[in-house]
């Protein structure tokens, strides 16, 4: 079975201070990919970043960062510098080899204020 | 391009009481999924479809039911809605990469607005 934790119910940040988003996930695939969505207050999903199983280099987009780390299970995710309009629930969410169903996490809401 | 678009959304029910939530989405996608949202709790998954005609379980599928006639279009029915369907529902598309004796990748899935509904 596949798990993925989101330890943090909410963080709280005053906007220029970095926020991270922890992710811890649980799979027995060997492939397997990873992804990051964004909620915003109106309620949709926003696709922010996949990550296959295969590939551990970290990525950079903007104020946003991802650190993969395979031997830890962990998928975190940082906000440098936030901005109010990052205020938001961000789900971890997994995939396996079986038709892409993706197993979320339970979510962490950040809210950053001026 | 609409990307995928979901039917009605806001809907109160009763108890009892059965209903419909369409799902479109104009990206020819052969994937497509339900979701439903409650607090605390993420996205658990309803049902998914791998192509026009098939339709699979998924995490939560009691009190459910779906279809796909057309690539297009997946239905999730509710035939006697409970208080315990409140909830937002949210359809999503997705698509895979390789053939047959390749390595299949699966990709980003793409959500819609979402359905907000309350059973009484």
């Amino acid at each position: 079975a596949q798990k993925v934790t989101q330890a943090q119910t909410e963080i709280s940040v005053v906007e220029k201070e970095d926020v991270t988003l922890d992710c811890v996930y649980e799979t027995r695939d060997t492939t397997y990919y990873l992804f990051w969505y964004k909620q915003p207050p109106s309620g949709e999903l926003v696709f922010l970043i996949r990550r296959n199983s295969f590939d551990e280099q970290n990525e950079i987009s903007g104020r946003y960062s991802w650190n993969f780390q395979k031997s830890t299970s962990s998928f975190n995710f940082t906000i440098t510098a936030s901005q109010v309009v990052d205020s938001a629930v961000y789900f971890c969410a997994l995939s396996g080899r079986s038709w892409g169903k993706l197993q979320f996490g339970a979510g962490t809401q950040v809210v950053v204020t001026p | 391009n609409a990307g995928v678009t979901q039917t009605p959304k806001f809907r109160v029910l009763k108890t009892g009481q059965s209903m419909t939530l369409l799902c479109a989405q104009d990206m020819n996608h052969e994937y497509m999924y339900w979701y439903r949202q409650d607090p605390g709790m993420g996205l658990r998954l309803i049902h998914y479809s791998v192509g026009e005609g098939t339709t699979a379980k998924g995490e939560v599928p009691d009190g459910y039911n779906v279809s796909r006639l057309k690539k297009q279009n997946f239905l999730l029915g509710l035939e006697s809605a409970a208080p315990s369907q409140t909830s937002v529902y949210f359809c999503a598309s997705s698509y895979s990469k390789g053939t047959s004796g390749e390595i299949i990748t699966y990709n980003e899935q793409f959500f819609g607005p979402g359905t907000r509904l309350t059973v009484l």
